[in-house]
């Protein structure tokens, strides 16, 4: 059965960094691209980062290139998402996802919460 | 580059057939991919590859595209499909993916 635990979330102020993880089972993630996708409060889900199965390609949407950083360890099935100078507009439940027919998503996380302190 | 356009929200009467539509302008060519998020959970992939159904989705739910317009469509509608629904596609040339902005599904 494939899991994806995502932890590493928390609250943050504005400038700082934080590293997300996602740790797979179930599924040979070294062979598997995968994804993290965000979610803001009240909002619709954003796709965030790609990473190819050896690490070699990756990709990002126009909010986080140049901030965030995704890359993965294989001989530990897990996942990062370094994500650098923190705003707010990255307040966010983020998920890991694995990639899957046609540039889908077919197993998700259940989220890791970034949120800002007052 | 995808804009993926969705109506914020969809009602239908139990029983009755809800039919959730995604536009974008250059989308032709391209396979569309729907998932279902119920509040505090994680997505659930229902339909991909625009009409392919994931095992363990119920036949009730069925994807089609015409045009620049692709569907998700549920037949006889259940209370427990009330959710957001999203629509997705892949744009290969940059390995990025886009979301459509999701259509809140009530069931009256």
């Amino acid at each position: 059965q494939v899991h994806l635990v995502e932890s590493g979330g928390g609250v943050v102020q504005p400038g700082t960094s934080l590293r997300l993880s996602c740790v797979a089972s179930g599924f040979t993630f070294a062979i598997s691209p995968m994804h993290w996708v965000r979610q803001a409060p009240g909002q619709g889900l954003e796709w965030v980062a790609f990473i190819s199965s050896d690490a070699k390609t990756d990709s990002y949407a126009d909010s986080v290139r140049g901030r965030f950083t995704i890359s993965r360890d294989n001989s530990k099935n897990t996942l990062y998402l370094q994500m650098n100078s923190l705003s707010v507009e990255d307040t966010a439940v983020y998920y890991c996802a694995r990639d899957a027919e046609g540039g889908s998503f077919d197993y998700w996380g259940q989220g890791a919460q970034v949120t800002f302190s007052s | 580059s995808y804009v993926l356009t969705q109506p914020p929200s969809v009602s239908v009467a139990p029983g009755k057939t809800a039919r959730i539509p995604c536009g974008a302008n250059n989308i032709g060519g391209e396979s569309v991919h729907w998932y279902q998020q119920k509040p505090g959970q994680a997505p659930v992939q229902v339909i991909y590859d625009t009409s392919d159904r994931p095992s363990g989705i119920p036949e009730r739910f069925s994807g089609s595209k015409s045009g620049s317009t692709a569907t998700l469509t549920i037949s006889r509608v259940e209370a427990g499909d009330e959710a957001d629904y999203y629509c997705q596609v892949w744009d290969g040339v940059v390995e990025q993916r886009f979301f459509g902005g999701g259509t809140k599904l009530t069931v009256l």
